[in-house]
Protein backbone atom coordinates (compact mmCIF):
# COMPACT_ATOMS: atom_id res chain seq x y z
CA UNK A 1 0.00 0.00 0.00
CA UNK A 2 1.32 3.57 0.17
CA UNK A 3 3.27 5.05 2.53
CA UNK A 4 3.04 8.66 3.34
CA UNK A 5 5.47 10.59 5.38
CA UNK A 6 5.47 14.23 6.57
CA UNK A 7 7.88 16.33 8.06
CA UNK A 8 8.65 18.69 10.42
CA UNK A 9 6.02 17.07 13.10
CA UNK A 10 6.45 20.83 14.98
CA UNK A 11 6.86 24.22 13.19
CA UNK A 12 7.00 27.51 15.07
CA UNK A 13 7.19 30.89 12.74
CA UNK A 14 6.84 34.20 13.59
CA UNK A 15 3.11 36.06 12.40
CA UNK A 16 4.20 37.32 9.06
CA UNK A 17 6.37 34.90 8.23
CA UNK A 18 6.24 31.77 6.17
CA UNK A 19 5.60 27.98 6.92
CA UNK A 20 6.43 25.27 4.36
CA UNK A 21 5.32 21.66 5.47
CA UNK A 22 6.42 18.84 3.22
CA UNK A 23 5.05 15.51 2.37
CA UNK A 24 6.72 12.50 0.52
CA UNK A 25 4.46 9.58 -1.14
CA UNK A 26 5.59 6.21 -2.31
CA UNK A 27 3.16 4.64 -5.07
CA UNK A 28 3.65 6.22 -8.32
CA UNK A 29 -0.29 5.63 -8.92
CA UNK A 30 -1.36 8.19 -6.36
CA UNK A 31 -2.95 11.13 -7.80
CA UNK A 32 -5.09 13.13 -5.78
CA UNK A 33 -3.06 15.22 -3.25
CA UNK A 34 -5.74 16.99 -0.33
CA UNK A 35 -3.89 18.66 2.61
CA UNK A 36 -6.60 19.01 5.70
CA UNK A 37 -6.43 21.48 8.53
CA UNK A 38 -7.41 20.26 12.00
CA UNK A 39 -8.20 22.84 14.65
CA UNK A 40 -8.38 21.46 18.23
CA UNK A 41 -11.49 19.33 19.10
CA UNK A 42 -12.83 19.50 15.36
CA UNK A 43 -12.80 17.28 12.20
CA UNK A 44 -10.12 17.68 9.36
CA UNK A 45 -11.20 19.73 7.04
CA UNK A 46 -9.72 20.53 3.53
CA UNK A 47 -7.82 23.82 2.52
CA UNK A 48 -6.78 22.77 -0.74
CA UNK A 49 -5.85 19.76 -3.15
CA UNK A 50 -3.84 19.18 -6.28
CA UNK A 51 -3.93 16.01 -8.87
CA UNK A 52 -0.77 14.87 -10.17
CA UNK A 53 -1.79 16.79 -13.96
CA UNK A 54 -0.63 20.15 -12.16
CA UNK A 55 2.78 21.24 -10.92
CA UNK A 56 0.92 23.90 -8.29
CA UNK A 57 -1.71 25.30 -7.56
CA UNK A 58 -2.44 28.32 -5.20
CA UNK A 59 -5.45 29.98 -3.03
CA UNK A 60 -4.67 33.24 -1.52
CA UNK A 61 -2.01 32.54 1.08
CA UNK A 62 -1.89 29.06 0.62
CA UNK A 63 -0.09 27.07 -2.12
CA UNK A 64 0.95 23.19 -2.98
CA UNK A 65 2.99 22.17 -5.39
CA UNK A 66 3.78 18.61 -6.41
CA UNK A 67 7.11 17.21 -8.00
CA UNK A 68 6.07 14.05 -9.10
CA UNK A 69 9.29 12.64 -10.20
CA UNK A 70 10.73 12.64 -6.78
CA UNK A 71 7.22 11.61 -5.14
CA UNK A 72 6.73 14.75 -3.05
CA UNK A 73 4.58 17.59 -2.38
CA UNK A 74 4.83 20.55 0.34
CA UNK A 75 2.33 23.23 1.49
CA UNK A 76 3.47 26.71 1.59
CA UNK A 77 1.70 29.60 3.66
CA UNK A 78 2.59 32.69 3.37
CA UNK A 79 1.91 35.79 5.72
CA UNK A 80 0.47 33.52 8.34
CA UNK A 81 -1.64 34.04 10.90
CA UNK A 82 -2.18 32.97 14.50
CA UNK A 83 -5.29 31.69 13.13
CA UNK A 84 -3.19 29.42 10.84
CA UNK A 85 -2.24 27.90 14.11
CA UNK A 86 -3.66 24.08 14.15
CA UNK A 87 -2.71 20.39 12.73
CA UNK A 88 -2.22 19.98 8.94
CA UNK A 89 -2.46 16.46 7.51
CA UNK A 90 -0.92 15.76 3.98
CA UNK A 91 -3.14 12.68 2.35
CA UNK A 92 -2.33 10.50 -0.77
CA UNK A 93 -5.19 8.55 -3.01
CA UNK A 94 -5.71 7.40 -6.55
CA UNK A 95 -8.96 9.13 -7.87
CA UNK A 96 -11.99 6.73 -7.98
CA UNK A 97 -10.42 5.00 -5.22
CA UNK A 98 -11.56 4.88 -1.57
CA UNK A 99 -8.48 4.46 0.34
CA UNK A 100 -7.05 7.52 1.32
CA UNK A 101 -3.42 7.51 3.34
CA UNK A 102 -2.21 10.40 6.13
CA UNK A 103 0.83 11.50 6.77
CA UNK A 104 1.41 11.84 10.56
CA UNK A 105 0.62 15.55 10.72
CA UNK A 106 2.39 19.01 11.65
CA UNK A 107 1.52 20.96 14.37
CA UNK A 108 1.91 24.81 13.20
CA UNK A 109 2.51 27.50 15.89
CA UNK A 110 2.10 30.68 14.49
CA UNK A 111 3.19 33.54 17.69
CA UNK A 112 1.94 36.44 17.42
CA UNK B 1 -27.38 21.24 6.31
CA UNK B 2 -25.36 19.44 9.31
CA UNK B 3 -23.12 17.86 7.07
CA UNK B 4 -21.43 14.69 9.13
CA UNK B 5 -22.68 14.09 12.67
CA UNK B 6 -21.36 12.24 14.77
CA UNK B 7 -22.45 10.39 18.00
CA UNK B 8 -21.43 10.03 21.29
CA UNK B 9 -19.13 12.76 21.31
CA UNK B 10 -17.36 11.15 24.92
CA UNK B 11 -17.20 7.54 26.01
CA UNK B 12 -15.96 5.46 28.22
CA UNK B 13 -15.64 2.21 28.24
CA UNK B 14 -14.59 -1.29 30.43
CA UNK B 15 -12.13 -3.65 28.62
CA UNK B 16 -14.62 -6.52 27.03
CA UNK B 17 -17.43 -4.30 26.20
CA UNK B 18 -19.30 -3.26 23.03
CA UNK B 19 -20.40 -0.12 21.63
CA UNK B 20 -21.57 1.21 18.53
CA UNK B 21 -20.43 4.45 17.16
CA UNK B 22 -23.22 6.41 14.63
CA UNK B 23 -22.25 8.72 11.76
CA UNK B 24 -25.00 10.60 9.13
CA UNK B 25 -24.37 12.46 6.54
CA UNK B 26 -26.85 14.80 4.96
CA UNK B 27 -24.81 15.92 1.52
CA UNK B 28 -26.10 12.69 -0.31
CA UNK B 29 -22.79 11.37 -0.75
CA UNK B 30 -21.97 7.69 -1.70
CA UNK B 31 -18.96 7.06 0.07
CA UNK B 32 -18.32 7.02 4.14
CA UNK B 33 -15.45 6.46 6.10
CA UNK B 34 -14.31 5.20 9.26
CA UNK B 35 -10.78 6.73 10.84
CA UNK B 36 -9.18 6.34 13.98
CA UNK B 37 -6.41 9.42 14.86
CA UNK B 38 -3.77 8.38 17.36
CA UNK B 39 -0.86 10.99 18.44
CA UNK B 40 1.36 11.09 15.76
CA UNK B 41 0.04 8.51 13.65
CA UNK B 42 -2.49 10.92 11.59
CA UNK B 43 -5.28 9.03 10.37
CA UNK B 44 -5.89 5.25 9.75
CA UNK B 45 -8.80 4.40 7.56
CA UNK B 46 -10.75 1.35 9.49
CA UNK B 47 -13.31 0.47 7.40
CA UNK B 48 -15.22 2.48 4.45
CA UNK B 49 -18.04 2.20 2.50
CA UNK B 50 -18.76 3.19 -1.50
CA UNK B 51 -21.96 2.88 -1.82
CA UNK B 52 -25.37 1.84 0.18
CA UNK B 53 -24.98 -1.96 0.62
CA UNK B 54 -20.59 -2.10 0.51
CA UNK B 55 -18.39 -2.42 2.93
CA UNK B 56 -14.48 -2.78 2.38
CA UNK B 57 -11.79 -3.35 4.83
CA UNK B 58 -8.77 -0.04 5.52
CA UNK B 59 -5.80 -0.43 6.88
CA UNK B 60 -6.85 -1.23 10.57
CA UNK B 61 -9.95 -3.18 10.88
CA UNK B 62 -9.38 -5.81 12.95
CA UNK B 63 -11.35 -5.46 16.13
CA UNK B 64 -14.77 -3.65 14.19
CA UNK B 65 -17.21 -4.61 12.39
CA UNK B 66 -19.33 -1.92 10.36
CA UNK B 67 -22.55 -1.74 9.15
CA UNK B 68 -23.73 0.92 5.91
CA UNK B 69 -27.35 1.26 7.05
CA UNK B 70 -28.66 3.39 4.30
CA UNK B 71 -26.91 6.13 2.21
CA UNK B 72 -26.99 8.24 4.70
CA UNK B 73 -25.50 6.23 7.94
CA UNK B 74 -22.61 4.17 8.88
CA UNK B 75 -21.79 2.69 12.21
CA UNK B 76 -19.14 1.67 13.30
CA UNK B 77 -19.18 -1.11 15.49
CA UNK B 78 -16.53 -2.69 18.60
CA UNK B 79 -17.79 -5.92 19.96
CA UNK B 80 -15.43 -6.36 22.70
CA UNK B 81 -13.39 -3.44 23.72
CA UNK B 82 -9.71 -3.73 24.26
CA UNK B 83 -7.28 -0.62 25.95
CA UNK B 84 -5.47 -0.89 22.10
CA UNK B 85 -8.72 1.06 20.80
CA UNK B 86 -8.64 4.03 22.93
CA UNK B 87 -8.67 6.94 20.05
CA UNK B 88 -10.19 9.46 18.24
CA UNK B 89 -12.51 7.97 15.61
CA UNK B 90 -13.63 10.32 12.99
CA UNK B 91 -16.52 9.21 10.12
CA UNK B 92 -16.13 11.01 6.55
CA UNK B 93 -17.90 11.02 3.57
CA UNK B 94 -17.75 12.07 0.13
CA UNK B 95 -19.03 12.23 -3.56
CA UNK B 96 -16.26 10.26 -5.67
CA UNK B 97 -18.68 9.81 -8.19
CA UNK B 98 -17.93 13.37 -9.66
CA UNK B 99 -14.82 14.99 -10.21
CA UNK B 100 -14.05 16.10 -6.88
CA UNK B 101 -12.41 14.16 -3.98
CA UNK B 102 -13.29 16.17 -1.30
CA UNK B 103 -13.75 14.08 1.98
CA UNK B 104 -16.00 15.67 5.07
CA UNK B 105 -15.21 14.71 8.81
CA UNK B 106 -17.46 14.63 11.53
CA UNK B 107 -16.39 16.29 14.60
CA UNK B 108 -15.01 13.06 15.86
CA UNK B 109 -15.96 10.45 18.73
CA UNK B 110 -13.14 10.73 21.76
CA UNK B 111 -13.30 6.75 22.90
CA UNK B 112 -11.36 5.69 26.37
CA UNK B 113 -11.28 1.78 26.77
CA UNK B 114 -9.82 1.12 30.30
Amino acid sequence: GENVEQHPSTLSVQEGDSAVIKCTYSDSASNYFPWYKQELGKGPQLIIDIRSNVGEKKDQRIAVTLNKTAKHFSLHITETQPEDSAVYFCAASRSNFNKFYFGSGTKLNVKP
Amino acid sequence: NAGVTQTPKFQVLKTGQSMTLQCAQDMNHNSMYWYRQDPGMGLRLIYYSASEGTTDKGEVPNGYNVSRLNKREFSLRLESAAPSQTSVYFCASSDRTRSTDTQYFGPGTRLTVL
